[in-house]
């Protein structure tokens, strides 16, 4: 299957400060999105972005499919940006709707 | 998007037990997905559940250990059977939501603890 590689693996941050996270993947894809997990284990959905540019709030999102990578922008971090960002890929021959999930960036927003 | 509620949220069990993990969606939708996030580890797939049909397990994953149901649109469960402390993890159902361009959202989790 299509491999997910994210960095960093950890990032320490003091509020206020921006972060771009990243994720390469080995091979075409149809779908992208970007997830935060919450420290209760909740997966919430950042952005579909299998390809452009998607701003919602201090978060963006930018894919360059062409080149098989997804950024993930946080700006004026919050310390209820903690937790764990996953990005995940649906490959174009894969089962239908299946996602492949990076290891994530756990990311830390210290006060 | 589509909301999705699990239950139970948590369970301790104990070896050699079973337990069945409902899901249940506030829309119709066709497929249902169940993913395992091992502790400090990210999501693996376990099966895509489609209404009507066998489950669609993926390698490393039986339907033995991991039998799943999905009776409607609307609803799915899991069974993770026999389990052992390996088994320890937090399990997910998805579902796609085809109107949001292929977007996926999760259900809040079950975590299960096997002693």
């Amino acid at each position: 299957g299509i491999q997910v590689e994210q960095s960093p693996p950890d990032l320490i941050l003091q509020e206020g400060a921006n972060s771009t996270l990243r994720c390469n993947f080995s091979d075409s894809v149809n779908n992208l999105q970007w997830f935060h997990q919450n420290p209760w284990g909740q997966l919430i959905n950042l952005f579909y972005i299998p390809s452009g540019t998607k701003q919602n709030g201090r978060l963006s999102a930018t894919t360059v499919a062409t080149e098989r990578y997804s950024l993930l922008y946080i700006s004026s971090s919050q310390t209820t940006d903690s937790g764990v960002y996953f990005c995940a890929v649906a490959d174009r021959g894969s089962t239908l709707g299946r996602l492949y999930f990076g290891r994530g960036t756990q990311l830390t927003v210290w006060p | 998007s589509a909301v999705i509620s699990q239950k139970p949220s948590r369970d301790i069990c104990q070896r050699g037990t079973s337990l069945t993990i409902q899901c249940q969606v506030d829309s119709q939708v066709t497929m249902m997905f169940w993913y395992r996030q091992q502790p400090g580890q990210s999501l693996t797939l376990i099966a895509t559940a489609n209404q009507g049909s066998e489950a669609t397990y993926e390698s490393g994953f039986v339907i033995d250990k991991f039998p799943i149901s999905r009776p409607n649109l609307t609803f799915s469960t899991l069974t993770v059977s026999n389990m052992s402390p390996e088994d320890s993890s937090i399990y997910l159902c998805s579902v796609e939501d085809r109107g949001g361009g292929d977007t996926q959202y999760f259900g809040p989790g079950t975590r299960l603890t096997v002693l």
